[in-house]
């Protein structure tokens, strides 16, 4: 099935650096939704995006939805060691379950 | 938000062997999926479990290996049947309250075959 693809695989940051993650699709997506799972743990939910070039915050979190509703990243501005984890971006396709990128795994050293 | 319980949280079995995961919602929720993720892997769905029907499994994944149950609206079982060292993985369990569009997970049941 289709899968959303994500970059990069990891990323190491030193603490205060910012970081991106994109996602990207080779076809229209009717939604965007960003998940982190940190070290051990399971997924949860971030956010959802629906609308064409929607930008959404969450402190220091920005996730944004491309013109084309083909592509997101999420930015995260200043990490902190409390942003480790894995970040996914995932397709809820209607009335099934999320279809998930293969995520991106962030290491941030202090 | 629905808290989620998994039992067993992780388990080593014997290849040739089966284990049935369980997964308890504290609320009624319409949709329950069962995930796989492998090492350092992304999650890939296994099936929507349907309550009082018949799961409906992805691609590769079959009712004869995944044979899943849910009686009611807070439970579901997964079993994974005669497991060989490729079944290795975190299974988990998801939910999806009515008309809301935000998942939630269970912490998992982390199941090693020798």
């Amino acid at each position: 099935g289709q899968q959303v693809m994500q970059i990069p695989q990891y990323q190491h940051v030193q603490e205060g650096e910012d970081f991106t993650t994109y996602c990207n699709s080779s076809t229209t997506l009717s939604n965007i939704q960003w998940y982190k799972q940190r070290p051990g743990g399971h997924p949860v939910f971030l956010i959802q995006l629906v609308k064409s070039g929607e930008v959404k915050k969450q402190k220091r979190l920005t996730f944004q939805f491309g013109e084309a509703k083909k592509n997101s990243s999420l930015h995260i501005t200043a990490t902190q060691t409390t942003d480790v984890g894995t970040y996914f971006c995932a397709e809820r396709q209607a009335g099934t379950a999320l279809i998930f990128g293969k995520g991106t795994t962030l290491s941030v050293s202090s | 938000s629905a808290v989620i319980s998994q039992k067993p949280s992780r388990d080593i079995c014997q290849r040739g062997t089966s284990l049935t995961i369980q997964c308890q919602v504290d609320s009624q929720v319409t949709m329950m999926f069962w995930y796989r993720q492998q090492p350092g892997q992304s999650l890939t769905l296994i099936a929507t479990a349907n309550q009082g029907s018949e799961a409906t499994y992805e691609s590769g994944f079959v009712i004869d290996k995944f044979p899943i149950s849910r009686p009611n609206l807070t439970f579901s079982t997964l079993t994974v049947s005669n497991m060989s060292p490729e079944d290795s993985s975190i299974y988990l369990c998801s939910v999806r309250q009515g008309s809301s569009y935000e998942q939630y997970f269970g912490p998992g049941t982390r199941l090693t075959v020798t």
